[in-house]
Parts: C-alpha cells; structure tokens; sequence
C-alpha cells in the first residue's frame, strides 16, 4: 500500500519569501510523485511529476521538487513567492505510473502575504 | 481547458434520489479515474476504466456504480443519496501506462 503525508494543512509566506511544502510517502515499491495544484473552484492541474532519472524535478510556474530516496520525500518548492501561488496543493503517488491510481495526500493550503 | 469535460458542473438533489455525472476523456486517452473530495476524507480514489472495462476499485460504496462506454465517456451514478455524499467528483483520463493524468473541473454534489 502506498501513502502521502503532506505536513502542514496551512502554510503562510509572504510576497518573494521562498516556499516550502513538505510531501513524505511511503511505497513498498519505487515511487512516481506528483504535486498537483487546485485554485478555487477549478480542477487539479498538474505542477511537476517525478518518474525516472533526475532527481530535481522543474515544474511550471517556477516550482521545482527534489525526489530523495533516503528521506522519503519529495517537497516542494519555490523561491520566490508570487500572489498568483495562493491555491492549494496535492503531493501524490503511485506505483504504476499512467497505469493506476493515484493516492494523493490531505493537501496544503498556501496562503501569501502582501 | 483540460479536454477533460465533465457535466454538470454543479448539482443539488435532495437524500435519497440518484444521481449522474458524466465524465468525457481528451481524445484518445482509454483510462477514466473517478475521485471523491471531501473535507473531511479529502481525495479519494473511487474507480478506474480502461477502454470499458473495470480495472480498478477504490474506496467506492455499494450505492455508487460507474460504467465507461463504446466511445470512451464515463458515467458516475449515485443512488440511495446522504447528507454525506455532499462533495466534489472528479474525473481524470489517460492514455495509459507512462502516460500523465489530466483531470476535469469537477461536478460539486450538494445533498440536502
């Protein structure tokens, strides 16, 4: 079984300060990660995925997310924090990738400050 | 625009009545996953397709049935509604193995 924990349901930063969001997942098997973005009312629209290869991962709209193996992580990240990067965030895993589910973790809610 | 569609887009019905939401691929992709998202159980996996048959189940309650078609679409039918079925349906295609996941917008459920 395969899980996603995403530490923080709310994150804040302010305006240019860099963004953080923490994405942990456990997998019996070698993972394909995700982090997706929904903004109010819309759908899920993809930021990044890790499969194979690099392990620093540059997504759209200056996000990047580092997969490591040893720590189990894939967070988040952004240097630069742009009103426009208010929304709320999915980490999320899978086995197969393109061929099952996805699992996805609680979310993290990034509010920025003016 | 994904090329996800999904209809309709917002739905309220009263407990106990049923319920479909449509879901229609982007051109080509053979997959169809449903999710569920609430507040309190957040996204959740209900069911996958592949080119019309079942290929995988999630957490999806018996009351809940979905099907995919000779042309691809997908429908989700909710029956036997509760104040707890209240939330977001997603849909999301692909064309298969090694092959990313575009979702729809969603159709917002309101049981009342």
């Amino acid at each position: 079984a395969q899980s996603v924990t995403q530490l923080g349901s709310h994150v804040s930063v302010s305006e240019g300060a860099l963004v953080l969001l923490r994405c942990n997942y456990s997998s019996s098997v070698p993972p394909y990660l995700f982090w997706y973005v929904q903004y109010p009312n819309q759908g899920l629209q993809l930021l990044l995925k890790y499969t194979t290869g690099a392990t620093l991962v540059k997504g759209i709209n200056g996000f990047e997310a580092e997969f490591k193996k040893s720590e189990t992580s894939f967070h988040l990240t952004k240097p630069s924090a742009h009103m426009s990067d208010a929304a709320e965030y999915f980490c999320a895993v899978s086995s197969n990738f393109g061929n099952e589910k996805l699992t996805f973790g609680t979310g993290t809610r990034l509010t920025i400050i003016p | 625009d994904s090329g996800v569609t999904q209809t309709p887009k917002h739905l309220i019905t009263a407990t106990g009545q049923r319920v479909t939401l449509r879901c229609s691929p982007r051109s080509g992709d053979l997959s169809v996953y449903w999710y569920q998202q609430s507040l309190d159980q957040g996204l959740q996996f209900l069911i996958q397709y592949y080119n019309g048959e079942e290929r995988a189940k999630g957490n999806i309650l018996e009351r809940f049935s979905a099907q995919q078609f000779p042309d691809l679409h997908s429908e989700l039918n909710l029956s036997s509604l509760e104040l707890g079925d209240s939330a977001l349906y997603f849909c999301a295609s692909n064309k298969g193995q090694n092959y990313g996941y575009t979702f729809g917008s969603g159709t917002r459920l309101t049981v009342v």
